[in-house]
């Protein structure tokens, strides 16, 4: 799976919308890039995926660069609730017979505050 | 309601003793995953089954052992052998193969040898 290279840290003011970044340059063509997030001391939230076009769901949008080497987490309206780390992985497609490794980096801490 | 769930939440062990860790899951999923985390670091992958009856080593896989008898279950021994074992154990688990759905994480067992 490819390596992702993620900020170790950010802040955003409540309200606000957080656009967390993520690097993987070496991303190949059946590898998905996936978001979850972790609050402290519970187990990490799936959060969103995709493969090349912009996704958008109920928490999150997904913006990946036409290249593909890179993307960024939006939250549209920041809560003090979305402090938690965020990892972004980037993950071999599941149907094609690999080992399905799930293989999360340090993440980016984000603080929201008043 | 469906899910994932590690028992016990804290378990205190005395070293030199192998300690089993449970995960139980109720989500018909066939892939499951063992992973630690340390204070301040990210996740790193233990073990992982996609099916019943196999799984393959992860990254860290030394000074532990799993087993997967049955789908729902996929418990976790850390022995002797582990030279730092106290960590947070998190396990997940997945629908494989096809589709493209997250992973779910129980919330944690945080295991401290003393």
């Amino acid at each position: 799976d490819a390596k992702t290279t993620q900020p170790p840290s950010m802040d955003c003011a409540e309200g606000r919308a957080a656009n967390l970044p993520c690097n993987h340059s070496t991303i190949s063509g059946n590898e998905y890039v996936y978001w979850y997030r972790q609050i402290h001391s519970q187990g990490p939230q799936y959060i969103i995926h995709g493969l090349k076009n912009n996704e958008t769901n109920e928490m999150a949008s997904l913006i990946i660069t036409e290249d593909r080497k890179s993307s960024t987490l939006i939250l549209p309206h920041a809560t003090l609730r979305d402090t938690a780390v965020y990892y972004c992985i980037v993950r071999v497609a599941p149907y094609t017979g690999t080992a399905s490794k799930l293989t999360f980096g340090t993440g980016t801490r984000l603080q929201v505050t008043l | 309601d469906g899910g994932i769930t590690q028992s016990p939440k804290y378990l205190f062990r005395k070293e030199g003793q192998n300690v089993t860790l449970s995960c139980e899951q109720n989500l018909n999923h066939d892939a499951m995953y063992w992973y630690r985390q340390d204070p301040g670091q990210g996740l790193r992958l233990i073990y992982y089954s996609q099916i019943v009856n196999d799984f393959q080593k992860g990254d860290i896989a030394e000074g532990y052992s799993v087993s997967r008898e049955k789908k729902e279950s996929f418990p976790l021994t850390v022995t002797s052998a582990q030279k730092n074992p106290t960590a947070f154990y998190l396990c997940a688990s997945s629908m494989w193969p096809g589709g493209h759905t997250e992973a779910f994480f129980g919330q944690g067992t945080r295991l401290t040898v003393v």
